[in-house]
């Protein structure tokens, strides 16, 4: 199975601040990754797909980069809502796997 | 509009096995670019993919839960069922259901809307 590591797996900041969250696949998954949000007792959001498509909806803060095993998901101005707990997903091969998640907290 | 919804009990005893169901509605089962995974998430922990079945009745299974999981669907019914053999304590989750969608190849895939989810406790 393809292993995915988040870091950081918790990050503190403020509304304003630029954030980037990193995931690292095990092996090349070419840009075949997938980034969700999920806030407490609510399911996941699809963020990001194929590495840097915005999904509709999505504001144009969020983006997404990288191909091979080296991804990352930036924040560029964090706004109240956007503290929530964020996955990667890798869609190369089954079985899918996900991040450990990087939970995103208010500084 | 898309929808989808898991059901199910909310207790399973040790050893029993437990089947869920997802009704979706705003996308049809036959659709070849869509299909439907079951995803679940122990409290306080990470997502873990489980299984997904796609109209051509194409399925994939977690490999540490393989010989576990069975899913199908009842496309009259538009439900995706999985079943779960033997549930154990540490399978205390909620259990998610997520439209895939797979526009082009395989591999260009990803879930998206997910359902509420259903909180599965496994105590005796």
């Amino acid at each position: 199975d393809i292993q995915m590591t988040q870091s950081p797996s918790s990050l503190s900041a403020s509304v304003g601040d630029r954030v980037t969250i990193t995931c690292r696949a095990s092996q090349s998954i070419s840009s075949y990754l997938n980034w969700y949000q999920q806030k407490p007792g609510k399911a996941p959001k699809l963020l990001i797909y194929v590495a840097i498509s915005l999904q509709s909806g999505v504001p144009s803060r969020f983006s997404g980069s990288g191909s091979g095993t080296d991804f990352t998901l930036t924040i560029s101005s964090l706004q109240p809502e956007d503290f929530a707990t964020y996955y990667c997903q890798q869609s190369y091969i089954t079985p899918y796997t996900f991040g450990q998640g990087t939970k995103l907290e208010m500084k | 509009q898309v929808t989808l919804k898991e059901s199910g009990p909310v207790l399973v005893k040790p050893t029993e096995t437990l089947t869920l169901t997802c009704t979706v509605s705003g996308f049809s089962l036959t659709n070849p670019r869509m299909g439907v995974s079951w995803i679940r998430q122990p409290p306080g922990k990470a997502l873990e993919w489980l299984a997904h079945i796609f109209s051509n009745d194409e399925k994939s299974y977690s490999t540490s839960l393989k010989s576990r999981l069975t899913i199908s669907k009842d496309t009259s019914k538009s439900q995706v069922i999985l079943t779960m053999t033997n549930m154990d304590p540490v399978d205390t989750a909620t259990y998610y259901c997520a439209r895939i969608e797979r526009p082009g190849g395989v591999f260009i895939n990803w879930f998206d809307p997910w359902g509420q989810g259903t909180l599965v406790t496994v105590s005796s």
